[in-house]
């Protein structure tokens, strides 16, 4: 069964500084992957996805993403982070016809 | 506007009261599901509907039931509610399946005394 692990319970950054939230999936074949965001007491909003083709996807509010197949991983970057950007971020793997698993979530803190 | 609704967004009730939550979608959409988000847990599915009448498990079924009779509704039904079902619940909808984009109503939380 395919699964979603995000290491990070917590994050907390000063605004500004850059962002690495850190997925890693577990499925045998090349996965379908996404990011999504949660801003506090709101459904999920997509911020990419990648299903094939150039490893480096790009996202909506200057989010990106790198997959990486060698480590099964699925990182989300930005280079500089700003206040409204705190909000629990979710890692997602599908496979095709079947179940979306989500990763626990990383909850991140801008500090001013 | 193209949107995915929830109701009730708040519920309280006791336990073995049979209730529903329902879900619907004015995108034509053909993947429908229903998550449950608990601290630290992230978001579990619940159920999945690829189409009408087509419905099928997902990691935490046990205890809700759900039905597909029309493309636009996808309610969940929990027959026997207990207390640790109390959750925050999400309906979603996509275009095709699971790797389509998912589209998120803004939640129901549902708690069980």
């Amino acid at each position: 069964a395919q699964s979603v692990t995000q290491p990070d319970i917590h994050i907390t950054v000063s605004e500004g500084a850059s962002l690495e939230l850190r997925c890693n999936y577990s499925y045998g074949a090349t996965p379908y992957l996404f990011w999504y965001v949660q801003s506090p007491g709101q459904g999920l909003q997509l911020l990419l996805k990648y299903f094939s083709g150039d490893t480096l996807v790009q996202g909506i509010k200057g989010f990106e993403a790198e997959f990486k197949r060698s480590q099964s991983s699925f990182n989300l970057r930005k280079p500089s982070v700003h206040w409204s950007d705190a909000a629990e971020y979710f890692c997602a793997v599908g496979e095709a016809g079947n179940m979306l698993t989500f990763g626990g979530g990383t909850r991140l803190m801008v500090k001013p | 506007e193209a949107q995915v609704t929830q109701n009730p967004r708040y519920l309280i009730t006791v336990t073995g009261k049979k209730l529903t939550v329902t879900c619907s979608q004015n995108m034509n959409h053909e993947y429908m599901s229903w998550y449950r988000q608990d601290p630290g847990l992230g978001l579990r599915q619940i159920y999945y509907s690829m189409n009408v009448e087509v419905t099928d498990k997902g990691d935490v079924p046990e205890g809700y039931k759900v039905s597909r009779k029309e493309k636009r509704n996808f309610p969940l039904i929990l027959e026997s509610p207990s207390p640790n079902q109390t959750s925050l619940y999400f309906c979603a909808s996509s275009t095709r399946a699971n790797t389509d984009t998912q589209y998120f109503g803004p939640g129901t939380r549902l708690t069980v005394l």
